[in-house]
């Protein structure tokens, strides 16, 4: 039930792009994305609704297909402060609840 | 102001004691939640209230027993702690539950439980 994010970790360098991948094996209805740094709590970057919408935010976009019930979190020219744990979360809808992934860590070095 | 709080940020204790954590919100949210983080930083959603009613209980152990006196307050008390329930615990809130849910989950900073 709780879905699959690729990959665990990635280590950029400042100015470089990164994909993370969210997957699910259950029909959704909303794909919600959360950034959070070490000590601190998860914060919100943004919500896709079924309906296969992308959605951006500065240089951070995503984008959901609900068919392939998956997610992708596009970061593009990375800056440090894009560092952190990212986590998708997922509702199906039926119940009040979002279900995190295992999280993906991305260091940004300059 | 804070829009989500919780007391207290740290906590250390003996297995065996009982402890609990608040949480308020300011946000006029209908709907609380508790998010368990553990060292693998999994997090988990452990309950959820809507209006003071418990709407979700993820086969989370009796000894974690949630009150909602209000729907800007969500406790959490903890009997009989264990090794295993240490861990960070998020408290969280929302608006609209089910099918009008689509609203961003806001935080709070977390209460780190350590049980020795």
């Amino acid at each position: 039930q709780q879905p699959v994010q690729s990959p665990q970790a990635v280590i950029l360098r400042e100015g470089e792009d990164a994909v993370i991948n969210c997957s699910s094996s259950k029909a959704l209805y909303s794909v919600h994305w959360y950034r959070q740094k070490h000590g601190e709590a998860p914060v919100f970057l943004m919500i896709l609704l079924k309906g296969g919408e992308q959605k951006g935010h500065e240089k951070i976009s995503a984008s959901f297909n609900e068919k392939k019930q998956q997610s992708s979190l596009y970061l593009t020219a990375s800056q440090l402060s894009y560092s952190g744990t990212y986590f998708c979360g997922t509702d199906k809808g039926s119940a009040s609840k979002i279900i995190f992934g295992s999280g993906t860590r991305l260091s940004i070095r300059p | 102001d804070t829009a989500v709080s919780q007391t207290p940020k740290y906590l250390v204790t003996q297995m065996g004691n009982d402890k609990s954590i608040k949480c308020e919100q300011n946000l006029g949210h209908d709907t609380m939640y508790w998010y368990k983080q553990d060292s693998k930083k999994f997090l988990k959603i452990m309950f959820s209230y809507n209006n003071k009613e418990l709407i979700i209980n993820e086969t989370v152990p009796n000894r974690f027993s949630p009150k909602s006196p209000d729907k800007a307050h969500l406790n959490l008390h903890i009997n009989s702690l264990e090794l295993g329930d240490s861990a960070v615990y998020f408290c969280a809130s929302s608006q609209g539950t089910g099918r009008t849910f689509g609203g961003e989950l806001f935080f709070g900073e977390g209460s780190r439980l350590t049980v020795l």
